[in-house]
């Protein structure tokens, strides 16, 4: 898994509550992407972050926020989870003194909204 | 549009036999397209990828076809065995305003039966 860890693996929760997801990497590679993964739709972006403190919105931003305050922590937060918000979330990284372009990415964390 | 269509979404394969699956986009900003493999309950991983300058890439018993004019790519997976049942993945990626924009199929569930 390149060096990336996710945790939880797995957590339920119930509508309205906050949610966070974390991603550790330990190979101090630059971008980190969020993705989440549903039936029929493959993966989607949600946010990405090019450096510490610097982040930005995907095509499937709305109801998530992230923080990236060290180089090896992405976090992914639902301020407010819903059912909608039910799905595997992948972290993955891209090393930028290589091919950018090779995504990795780490183990999934399952995510039940209730 | 930065859709990639991905076809069919499930394939059942007699041992031994020739799996194929098939992919297309229509964003021409689109210059490298990857193929993810992903076991149950484990992230994505990339299995094989090729830039739109070289019609075919193969490795081992794996192998890209690329129709530039087309805008079509196929992944074929020879003498299919049944420790390759996973869910694959086609994308397609170019670099946008400094990071690496990544989309990807529906995917395809095989399923290769002994």
């Amino acid at each position: 898994d390149a060096g990336i860890t996710q945790s939880p693996r797995h957590k339920v929760t119930e509508t309205g509550t906050p949610v966070t997801l974390r991603c550790h990497q330990t190979e101090n590679h630059r971008y980190m992407y969020w993705y989440r993964q549903d039936p029929g739709h493959g993966l989607r972006l949600i946010h990405y972050s090019y450096g510490v403190k610097d982040t930005d919105k995907g095509e499937v931003s709305d109801g998530y926020s992230v923080s990236r305050s060290k180089t090896e922590d992405f976090l992914l937060t639902l301020e407010s989870a819903t059912s909608s918000q039910t799905s595997v979330y992948f972290c993955a990284i891209s090393d930028s003194a290589g091919n950018q372009q090779v995504q990795f990415f780490g183990p999934g964390t399952r995510l039940t909204v209730l | 549009q930065q859709q990639v269509k991905q076809s069919p979404q499930s394939l059942i394969v007699q041992k031994g036999g020739i799996s194929i699956i098939n992919c297309a986009y229509e964003n021409t900003a689109f210059d490298y397209f990857p193929w993810y493999q992903q076991f149950p309950g484990k992230g994505p991983a990339l299995l094989i990828a090729i830039r739109p300058d070289v019609s075919e890439k193969k490795e081992g018993r794996f192998t890209i076809s690329f129709n530039k004019s087309a805008k079509q790519f196929s992944l074929h997976i020879m003498d299919s065995q049944p420790g390759d049942s996973a869910t694959y993945f086609c994308a397609a990626s170019f670099l946008s305003g400094g990071y690496n924009k990544l989309i990807f199929g529906a995917g395809t569930r095989l399923a290769v039966h002994p």
